[in-house]
C-alpha cells in the first residue's frame, strides 16, 4: 500500500514561475494537511482540509493556495514563486479530527533561484 | 491557538543512557499529543499518542511519553538509548476542536558509542 504519494519529489523553479505539488493519499482520510520544513524552524502548518470541499489556513498560508480535489487528493500551487519558498514539503493525512495520528509523504524538495 | 515548544535544538546522550526530549505546549481544552522521528531525507514517523487516560503511553521502538497536566509537558523518554536512536524529534499537538495539527521546531537527539 501507497500510503501517501507526493510528487514531483525535487523541483527547481526560477523567481515569479508557477507550479503545483500534487498530494494522494489511499488510506481513505478525511484530513489532509500539508507543510513546509525549513532549518531551524520545525514543521509549519500552511493549509489543511478537514474533508473533501474543506481547506483552511495554518501558520504560513501567504503565497500559497490549495485545492482539495476529491478524498483523495490535496495540491499546493504557488503562482509566483519566490527564494523565500525554498523548503521541503510534506504532505500528510489522517484518519478522522481528533484523536489519530497523521501520516505523511516521503517529501517534495523545492529550490527557488 | 494552539502552540508547541521544544526548548531543546540538540541532546546528546551516550548510548545505554536514559534519555528525555523535552515538549511543552499550549492549547485549549484537552489535548491530543503526539511524537513523531525524522531519519534524513526521509518523511515523519509516528512514535506515539497521548489522548486520554494513562500519563505514561508506551510507543514504538521503546519509546514512551509521559504526559503532565498541570505542567502542559509530554516529555519523550527511553530508559537505554541506542545509536540508532539518533534522529530528529518532533512533538505535535492537536486541538480536539478544530483539525490543526501543530508541529514544535525539533529536536536533534545524538546518542554517542
Amino acid at each position: 500500500n501507497a500510503g501517501v504519494t507526493q510528487t514531483p519529489k525535487f523541483q527547481v523553479l526560477k523567481t515569479g514561475q508557477s507550479m503545483t505539488l500534487q498530494c494522494a493519499q489511499d488510506m481513505n482520510h478525511n484530513s489532509m494537511y500539508w507543510y513546509r520544513q525549513d532549518p531551524g524552524m520545525g514543521l509549519r502548518l500552511i493549509y489543511y482540509s478537514a474533508s473533501e470541499g474543506t481547506t483552511d489556513k495554518g501558520e504560513v498560508p501567504n503565497g500559497y493556495n490549495v485545492s482539495r480535489l476529491n478524498k483523495r487528493e490535496f495540491s499546493l500551487r504557488l503562482e509566483s514563486a519566490a527564494p523565500s519558498q525554498t523548503s521541503v514539503y510534506f504532505c500528510a493525512s489522517s484518519a478522522r479530527p481528533g484523536a489519530t495520528e497523521a501520516f505523511f509523504g516521503q517529501g517534495t524538495r523545492l529550490t527557488v533561484v | 491557538a494552539q502552540s508547541v515548544a521544544q526548548p531543546e535544538d540538540q541532546v546528546n546522550v551516550a548510548e545505554g543512557n536514559p534519555l528525555t526530549v523535552k515538549c511543552t505546549y499550549s492549547v485549549s481544552g484537552n489535548p491530543y499529543l503526539f511524537w513523531y522521528v525524522q531519519y534524513p531525507n526521509r518523511g515523519l514517523q509516528f512514535l506515539l499518542k497521548y489522548i486520554t487516560g494513562d500519563n505514561l503511553v508506551k510507543g514504538s521502538y521503546g519509546f514512551e511519553a509521559e504526559f503532565n497536566k498541570s505542567q502542559t509537558s509530554f516529555h519523550l523518554k527511553k530508559p537505554s538509548a541506542l545509536v540508532s536512536d539518533s534522529a530528529l524529534y518532533f512533538c505535535a499537538v492537536r486541538d480536539p476542536r478544530d483539525d490543526k495539527i501543530i508541529f514544535g521546531k525539533g529536536t536533534r537527539l545524538h546518542i554517542l558509542p
